[in-house]
């Protein structure tokens, strides 16, 4: 499968643990992003990666969120002290310049916080 | 930053009529708009997208315009089938700026 994977696809946790989740994009794209989709509502950016600098997070990033992208390759996204509102899909995908900028998504994280 | 607003919200079609789905954004510098199709369950996949500088793309049943000045851009699906079923989004962006903004979407049901 060469599109972009996602690990672990479900995740329940119980409210103030950490989480981390990990994306796997295309493997000549260089641009990775993390969005959040709650149901019912589009996707929401989170941050942005290009290779492995960091280029942009959202306000919606709280302190609580960490994203690390070391090798330019995969990506994590690790939450501290989970909350009930950080119930959603996280959504990663990825996209090559050479491409158009066309971004391509995984098939999502699903945090269920108790 | 960049708002997009999609409208409308749900839509119902006969099989074989159009569908027609409009969003708006505030941006004057957005010029990518793409529009990806979601359905339940799976991962939002990309159908079309056009670029400012043109203000219509076509690909078999599906095309997409584009009004700069106005700033709204509409998906139109042609001879709907019903696996046509499915909740849709537009979205903005830039070069430079790539993160995409997604409207709230529009779930597309298509009567047999």
């Amino acid at each position: 499968d060469t599109g972009v994977s996602q690990d672990p696809r479900h995740k329940i946790t119980k409210r103030g643990q950490n989480v981390t989740f990990r994306c796997d994009p295309i493997s000549e794209h260089n641009r990775l992003y993390w969005y959040r989709q709650t149901l019912g509502q589009g996707p929401e950016f989170l941050t942005y990666f290009q290779n492995e600098a960091q280029l942009e997070k959202s306000r919606l990033l709280s302190d609580r969120f960490s994203a690390e992208r070391p090798k330019g390759s995969f990506s994590t996204l690790e939450i501290q002290r989970t909350e009930q509102g950080d119930s959603a899909m996280y959504l990663c995908a990825s996209s090559s310049p050479l491409g158009g900028n066309e971004q391509f998504f995984g098939p999502g994280t699903r945090l269920t916080v108790l | 930053g960049e708002n997009v607003e999609q409208h409308p919200s749900t839509l119902s079609v006969q099989e074989g009529d159009s569908a027609v789905i409009k969003c708006t954004y505030s941006d004057s510098a957005s010029n990518y708009f793409p529009w990806y199709k979601q359905e339940l369950g799976k991962r939002p996949q990309l159908i079309i997208d056009i670029r400012s500088n043109v203000g219509e793309k076509k690909d078999q049943r599906i095309a997409v315009t584009l009004n700069k000045t106005a700033k709204h851009f509409s998906l139109h699906i042609t001879e709907t089938q019903p696996e046509d079923s499915a909740v849709y989004f537009c979205a903005a962006s830039y070069f430079g700026n790539e993160k995409l903004t997604f409207g709230t979407g529009t779930r597309l049901t298509i009567i047999p």
